[in-house]
């Protein structure tokens, strides 16, 4: 039982590049989440998905898109990197019904330069 | 709108001494709380929570916090720090909605002065 992963741990990207962080869970869990970590801010939700199939935004989505595809994935997409998400990246997710808390990846590092 | 505040940043504690790491919520429903802690270069694990019941929740690694709902507050304690307990910790909040989103708090970071 891995939980949570993401690939990949690191990254550098130029302005305008695209890439995709992959995030992965083997808990059968319905509702996975994107978040970004940058100093002095805490954790901000990116996007969010409730169930294979479904995604919303979250409290900062510009610049980013989401999919999942399937349960156990979602991915998190930048179309044209920007120096502006240089910061690091956490997936997490949680089964379903209230209370529960939520289970964190490791992240993945991104500098875009 | 929910919120939850870390007024500290950071905060430098002797081994051994103890530890309290304040948080302080808005919310308008009984919240269900966490506390998070980050190691450097790690990912957030989970250290207690407090959904329900008895304020006083005990967690891993010898932590315990306790829910003051007069106060809005959920403060994280120890009562002897070890050199191992240096890292990040977040306080955060659900919304309560189908989506449970979390609300974290900016965090604070604690080091262990020898």
């Amino acid at each position: 039982n891995a939980g949570v992963t993401q690939t990949p741990k690191f990254r550098v990207l130029k302005t305008g590049q695209s890439m995709t962080l992959l995030c992965a869970q083997d808990m059968n869990h319905e509702y996975m989440y994107w978040y970004r970590q940058d100093p002095g801010m805490g954790l901000r939700l990116i996007h969010y998905s409730v169930g294979e199939g479904t995604t919303a935004k979250g409290e900062v989505p510009d610049g980013y898109n989401v999919s999942r595809l399937k349960k156990q994935n979602f991915l998190l997409g930048l179309e044209s990197a920007a120096p502006s998400q240089t910061s690091v990246y956490f997936c997490a997710s949680r089964p379903p019904g209230l209370p529960t808390e939520q289970y964190f990846g490791p992240g993945t590092r991104l500098t875009v330069t | 709108a929910q919120s939850v505040t870390q007024p500290d940043i950071h905060i430098t504690v002797s081994e051994g001494a103890s530890l309290e790491l304040r948080c302080n919520y808005s919310y308008g429903a009984t919240p269900y709380l966490f506390w998070y802690v980050q190691s450097p270069g790690q990912g957030l694990q989970l250290l207690l929570k407090y959904f329900s019941g008895d304020t006083l929740v005990q967690g891993i690694k010898g932590f315990e916090a306790e829910f003051k709902r007069s106060q809005s507050s959920f403060n994280l304690r120890k009562p002897s720090v070890h050199w191992s307990d240096a890292a990040e910790y977040f306080c955060a909040v659900v919304r309560y909605s189908s989506a449970s989103k979390i609300i974290f708090g900016s965090g604070t970071r604690l080091s262990i002065r020898p």
